[in-house]
């Protein structure tokens, strides 16, 4: 069975300092895509990062980065010199199974 | 660009009626879902579609029914409502179920009392 675990239910952390939210997934594939998804306040979800099982290389967009580790089956999100517009609900997705996502509060 | 529409937005029903939420998507994606969102429990996928006229289960489908007749509609039903499917609903399509992103709507909120 396919599982994503998001164990930081919700994270607290002042603006402009960096921010990891983690992200565990299990499967058997031996081909899948993660994904990355921001839920602002306002609800909708909006689409951030893809990244499939045979590309372990990290990416940076931005103040975002994402770090893929087959190896631990991790697929963790880091916001650099976060900013209050960055509050929101993050959730990590294998497929279409999605994380119970990680709630991020920034303070001023 | 409508992308993905979700009608109504919010609804409230009494316990034991029914309704249908519909889902209408413009960008001529194959895949469709219905998910339902609860706090602590994230997105959890309750019925999905590969195309038109084929649909199948997810993680939660007791309760809920669906249709796709058209490729742009994505009809999820409750029968008989319950105060447990009390919750936000999102639909999203994606052009592929495996490797593209999913593209949501903005979410129906429907309380069943």
């Amino acid at each position: 069975a396919q599982k994503v675990t998001q164990a930081q239910t919700e994270i607290s952390v002042v603006e402009k300092e960096d921010v990891t939210l983690d992200c565990v997934y299990e499967t058997r594939d031996t081909t899948y895509y993660l994904f990355w998804y921001k839920q602002p306040p306002s609800g909708e979800l909006v689409f951030l990062i893809r990244r499939n099982s045979f590309d372990e290389q990290n990416e940076i967009s931005g103040r975002y980065s994402w770090n893929f580790q087959k190896s631990t089956s991790s697929f963790n999100f880091t916001i650099t010199a976060s900013q209050v517009v960055d509050s929101a609900v993050y959730f990590c997705a294998l497929i279409d199974i999605f994380g119970k996502g990680t709630r991020l509060h920034i303070l001023p | 660009n409508a992308g993905v529409t979700q009608t109504p937005k919010f609804r409230v029903l009494k316990t034991g009626q029914s309704m249908t939420l519909l889902c209408a998507q413009d960008m001529n994606h194959e895949y469709m879902y219905w998910y339902r969102q609860d706090p602590g429990m994230g997105l959890r996928l309750i019925h999905y579609s590969v195309g038109e006229g084929t649909t199948a289960k997810g993680e939660v489908p007791d309760g809920y029914n669906v249709s796709r007749l058209k490729k742009q509609n994505f009809l999820l039903g409750l029968e008989s409502a319950a105060p447990s499917q009390t919750s936000v609903y999102f639909c999203a399509s994606s052009y592929s179920r495996l490797n593209t992103e999913a593209f949501f709507g903005q979410g129906t909120r429907l309380t069943v009392v």
